[in-house]
């Protein structure tokens, strides 16, 4: 049971170029997230998912697309990178139905570097 | 967006000694959970707290409930150099919503 895995861990971009970060959990939850953390600004919600086939809006979306094709896998997409979205991001999961059972688990980052 | 208010900012204690932090929020939860973050890491979810009143243990930690359910407490007892790092909150509404609202974070040192 590996939790909340997130690739790559480091990535440095150019302006302008593309990339995708994978997240994936084997703990069939429902609910997926990706969150950007920067100094001084706490998380925040770029985009998430209700489940498989779904996504939506969250606090920062502009630059960002999603994907959740697969229940246990959530892609976050930049198509044109900008030094603004230099920051470190983190996908979480959970499963919120009801009492006891409402949990969040945050995989280990990825830390993006736009030149 | 919303933030919950998290207290103290930062502390630092010296080995041995206990801490206590604190998130209060003008909205009323139905979950409060408590992570730790260490540097270059992602958070570790410690306490999941789910009903007014509870209070849960791990370890040397010990998590409550607020009654008013717009709080949520967080011990460490005799704290040591690994306790290093940023705690924080987060409350979450459990019927139809699917926002985490997260604590401002305390950033704990330990003085050997």
């Amino acid at each position: 049971n590996a939790g909340v895995t997130q690739t790559p861990k480091f990535r440095v971009l150019k302006t302008g170029q593309s990339m995708t970060l994978l997240c994936a959990q084997d703990m069939n939850h429902e609910y997926m997230y990706w969150y950007r953390q920067d100094p001084g600004m706490g998380l925040r919600l770029i985009h998430y998912s209700v489940g498989e086939g779904t996504t939506a809006k969250g606090e920062v979306p502009d630059g960002y697309n999603v994907s959740r094709l697969k229940k246990q896998n959530f892609l976050l997409g930049l198509e044109s990178a900008a030094p603004s979205q230099t920051s470190v991001y983190f996908c979480a999961s959970s499963y919120p139905r009801g009492s006891s059972t409402d949990t969040q688990y945050f995989g280990p980052g990825t830390r993006l570097t736009v030149l | 967006g919303q933030q919950l208010n998290q207290s103290p900012q930062s502390m630092f204690i010296q080995e041995g000694e206990d801490v206590s932090m604190n998130c209060t929020s003008s909205s009323i939860f139905n979950t409060w959970l408590w992570y730790k973050q260490e540097p270059g890491e992602g958070p570790v979810l410690l306490i999941a707290l789910y009903k007014a009143g509870e209070l849960t243990s791990n370890g040397r930690l010990t998590a409550q409930f607020g009654i008013t359910r717009k709080d949520s407490f967080l011990n460490i007892s005799a704290s040591i150099p690994s306790d290093v790092g940023i705690y924080f909150c987060a409350g979450h509404v459990t019927s139809g919503t699917y926002k985490y609202i997260f604590g401002t974070g305390t950033r704990l040192k330990v003085l050997a």
